[in-house]
């Protein structure tokens, strides 16, 4: 079982919808993070969080560290959202903080 | 810009060739590190660096090399490559790697080992 789970693995809505992706993990964390990666294939970071809320622009994530939980919101989605958002989580190991990544939610916005 | 810049973009080797993938950052980010993105999977990670003249393995460093030599430089060496490699190799980087700061991560090199 992978360490960090994000559902759905695909996503389909209309521009304008709401759109909600969720993360799970099962080990202690140190932060978690939010990365778009685009076709094409660059990987940006859009958030990390250790506790609480984020907020930018259409974009909110959260976290509860005590249910392993995290979700990313986009309000009034737009096609430039579609892209995949990785979920990874800094791991502590022997000293040293390592992510760990989610295999990616793949979101599709049709106009 | 400031940032991570990797190269090349696009690679193909034949199996049993060595080639050595770029990586430069110029924000002065003391931790760096590669890793590789394969269908079905998430990213993981083949090694990394706390600082220069420091470097670790991570979940996948078989068939790697790493070094660095200065903060800016953290080349990711392929000593013979297999069709296993193929894949897409990311670098990144962070101030300390730790949660006080984000990552910044490279463009990636689409690597086809054949």
């Amino acid at each position: 079982k992978n360490e960090v789970e994000q559902s759905p693995q695909n996503l389909t809505a209309q521009e304008g919808e709401f759109i909600t992706i969720n993360c799970s993990y099962s080990v202690g964390i140190s932060a978690l993070h939010w990365l778009q990666q685009h076709p094409g294939g660059g990987i940006v970071s859009l958030f990390m969080l250790s506790s609480g809320k984020k907020k930018h622009g259409r974009l909110i994530a959260t976290i509860n560290i005590q249910e392993k939980h995290s979700s990313l919101h986009i309000t009034a989605s737009h096609p430039r959202d579609s892209a995949v958002y990785i979920c990874a989580v800094l791991v502590k190991d022997f000293g040293n903080e390592k992510l760990t990544f989610g295999t990616g939610t793949r979101l599709t916005i049709i106009p | 810009n400031a940032g991570v810049t990797q190269t090349p973009k696009f690679q193909v080797l034949k199996t049993g060739q060595s080639m050595t993938l770029q990586c430069a950052q110029d924000m002065n980010h003391e931790y760096m590190s590669w890793y590789r993105q394969d269908p079905g999977m998430g990213l993981r990670l083949i090694h990394y660096s706390v600082g220069a003249g420091i470097t670790d393995q991570g979940e996948v460093p078989n068939g790697y090399n790493v070094s660095r030599s200065t903060t800016e430089d953290f080349p990711l060496r392929l000593l013979s490559a297999a069709p296993s490699q193929t894949s897409v190799y990311f670098c990144a980087s962070s101030r300390t790697g730790g949660s006080d700061y984000g990552y910044t991560f490279g463009s990636g090199t689409r690597l086809t080992v054949v």
